[in-house]
């Protein structure tokens, strides 16, 4: 398995609510990442796990709250999210932070969040 | 800091030409590795070809090759023999021992 997965695709929530993220990788990779993603800009990193421990938190609001609860497995929990929170979310895993960069990150598909 | 600056928003070429899109950084560290990832409509970023700082030989994928100026930090992207799905948005990127530092990108069309 070489991939990335990421649910769901499409996403619509109200600002009231309560959603979450789910991002999947069983290529043994212990780095992941969240990304967002604006229309016609580049990636902006938000956090990165190695190890399932978060390593960098790129100054993200509270209202987004990452969790890595085992190897495999990343989520982005959203509550009381912001019209202009909506993007593309973007997940990325690695072999690690500083080892094998050489291989660069695999991506998955994202997440298309629309906040209403 | 480690920038990564592409000049060229848009692009656009007839399809089986060539084009070139531009990709500068700016680094201190001596080992690093240069990526182009290419996004197209359906949102997944995809390795097109990476480059070790450390060789000199440009490296080539298929129709995908680029040309790595160190000294001038330039990492460009030469894509050969055109098509219609090489469309898409292309995003130049730095690594070292950190996470990737991706361009503004430059959104290619191709004319058929």
């Amino acid at each position: 398995d070489t991939e990335v997965t990421q649910t769901p695709k499409h996403l619509v929530m109200g600002m009231t609510n309560k959603k979450s993220l789910k991002c999947e990788q069983h290529m043994g990779h212990r780095a992941m990442y969240w990304y967002k993603q604006k229309a016609k800009k580049p990636p902006e990193l938000m956090f990165v796990y190695s190890y399932e421990k978060l390593s960098i938190n790129e100054s993200v609001p509270s209202r987004f709250s990452p969790e890595c609860p085992n190897s495999s497995l990343l989520n982005l929990h959203l509550h009381a999210l912001q019209p202009e929170d909506s993007a593309l979310y973007l997940c990325a895993s690695s072999q690690g932070i500083q080892t094998q960069i050489n291989y660069g990150y695999t991506f998955g598909s994202g997440t298309r969040l629309t906040v209403v | 800091a480690q920038t990564v600056t592409q000049s060229q928003p848009e692009m656009s070429v007839q399809e089986a030409e060539t084009v070139t899109l531009s990709c500068t950084y700016d680094t201190s560290e001596s080992d690093y590795y240069l990526f182009w990832y290419k996004q197209p409509p359906s949102r997944q970023m995809i390795l097109v070809i990476r480059q070790e700082a450390y060789k000199q030989q440009n490296a080539t994928e298929n129709r995908f090759s680029v040309n790595f100026q160190k000294a001038a930090k330039s990492f460009s992207l030469k894509i050969s023999d055109s098509q219609l799905g090489d469309a898409a948005m292309y995003f130049c990127a730095y690594r070292s021992a950190g996470d990737m530092r991706f361009g503004a990108g430059t959104r290619l069309t191709v004319k058929p």
